[in-house]
């Protein structure tokens, strides 16, 4: 699975859209991009996947760059209970490979 | 529908005793994963299995570590003679097979004295 980069962490002001970064510069033509994210003292959760088109769904939208080498995950409206660590995945979809974490944003929403 | 349930949600137990963790995964996932995530550490991969039988245990820290799954459905993750470095969270998740998405269970909170 190819490697991800992604910011340490974020600051976003409730209401306000937070824009969350990942690069993946080697990903493969097979490999998708997942996001997930953790909220303090539970277990991961699904966020968007998607592989070359943008997505939207009711949690989030996910931007890929036309080159695939980057994408944006994009919380609209975010609001405190948005607050979380953001972890940005590359894999094949159809595989049922393990998922590999790094070490995610940060991202603190704030009143 | 019920997601992903873990037992015991927390479990406290002496240094050299065995204990015994659960994962209820969601009903016709196939796909079963095993993960822990010690404290202030990034989650990390332990045991997939695929139906009964587990393709990948590349994760397992030590031969004190063992899972099994019957019946396609639950599965138990045993820790034996457990040290305090074996104190984290364990998370399992399920999926359906070749779809990918995970989903996790809230974990089950390990404390090694």
């Amino acid at each position: 699975d190819a490697k991800t980069t992604q910011p340490t962490s974020m600051d976003c002001a409730e209401g306000r859209a937070a824009n969350l970064p990942c690069n993946h510069s080697t990903i493969s033509g097979n490999e998708y991009v997942y996001w997930y994210r953790q909220i303090h003292s539970q277990g991961p959760q699904y966020i968007i996947h998607g592989l070359k088109n943008n997505e939207t769904n009711e949690m989030a939208s996910l931007i890929i760059t036309e080159d695939r080498k980057s994408s944006t995950l994009i919380l609209p409206h975010a609001t405190l209970r948005d607050t979380a660590v953001y972890y940005c995945i590359v894999r094949v979809a159809w595989g049922t490979d393990k998922l590999i974490f790094g070490t995610g944003t940060r991202l603190q929403v704030f009143p | 529908g019920a997601g992903v349930s873990q037992s015991p949600s927390n479990k406290v137990t002496e240094k050299g005793k065995d204990v015994e963790l659960r994962c209820d995964p969601i009903s016709g996932h196939t796909a079963l994963y095993w993960y822990r995530q010690s404290l202030g550490q990034g989650l990390e991969f332990l045991i997939y299995f695929q139906g009964n039988s587990a393709p990948d245990k590349s994760g397992l820290p030590s031969d004190r570590f063992s899972a099994e799954r019957t019946g396609g459905s639950v599965s138990t993750l045993t820790i034996q003679r457990t040290q305090q470095e074996d104190s984290a969270v364990y998370l399992c998740a399920s999926s359906l097979g070749g779809q990918g998405s995970q989903y996790f269970g809230p974990g089950t909170r390990l404390l090694v004295l």
